[in-house]
């Protein structure tokens, strides 16, 4: 079946970097335009980053551009996250998704989801 | 600050109907369609409505979506405890800062 599964994330001090990755499992990645987004402990969805198939066309949110990196590779079906310049309101829950058509917003599957807490 | 508008909590008794807006502007909803997404306690989101008003498979009819102008509703009929969720509103946001935007969330108590 469809899986998404992050992993590596952890606890990181301020000014810190962590590399996020996502494997997808049951269906090509390649076919799928993929994102990421992240929840603060007992806040609402924010998105991070999008990227397209071919890794040719990528948005960022404000809150993380020019630290954050997301890239994919899709013979090994994963998506990465790398995050650099962390700070404590980075903390968060970040979900990788995907969707088949782009800017639709139609993430019809999501991974669990991996914890990142930034403090000293 | 969201950029889409969604009432932060909703209440309603099992087998009610309850009518969760969300409310956007001409960078976004104008041109985009709206996502629905369902947050069960400790779990990811779940895709309930995309392009406006369509469900994914295995999602049942008690759930529609619809849009007009620059606003969205997703209403749920026959309410049950299980429906007792956050639930989030998604788009494209096509201003200066391209990119996907989510309402506040609404969080649905089944009283």
């Amino acid at each position: 079946q469809v899986q998404l599964v992050e992993s590596g994330g952890g606890l990181v001090k301020p000014g810190g970097s962590l590399r996020l990755s996502c494997a997808g499992s049951g269906f090509s990645l390649s076919d799928y335009y993929m994102t990421w987004i992240r929840q603060a402990p007992g806040k609402g969805l924010e998105w991070i980053s999008y990227i397209s198939t071919s890794s040719s066309t990528i948005y960022y949110a404000d809150s993380v551009k020019g630290r954050f990196t997301i890239s994919r590779d899709n013979a090994k079906n994963s998506l990465y996250l790398q995050m650099n310049s962390l700070r404590a309101d980075d903390t968060a829950v970040y979900y990788c998704a995907r969707e088949v058509l782009f800017g639709m917003v139609s993430f019809d599957s999501w991974g669990q989801g991996t914890l990142v807490t930034v403090s000293s | 600050q969201s950029v889409l508008t969604q009432p932060p909590s909703l209440s309603a008794a099992p087998g009610q109907k309850v009518t969760i807006s969300c409310s956007g502007s001409s960078s976004n909803f104008r041109h985009g369609y709206v996502s629905w997404y369902q947050q069960l306690p400790g779990t990811a989101p779940k895709l309930l409505i995309y392009e406006n008003d369509k469900r994914p498979s295995g999602i049942p009819d008690r759930f529609s979506g619809s849009k007009s102008g620059t606003s969205a509703t997703l209403a749920i009929t026959g309410l049950q405890t299980g429906d007792e969720a956050d639930y989030y509103c998604g788009t494209w946001d096509y201003s200066l800062s391209a990119g996907v935007v989510f309402g506040g969330g609404t969080k649905l108590t089944v009283l």
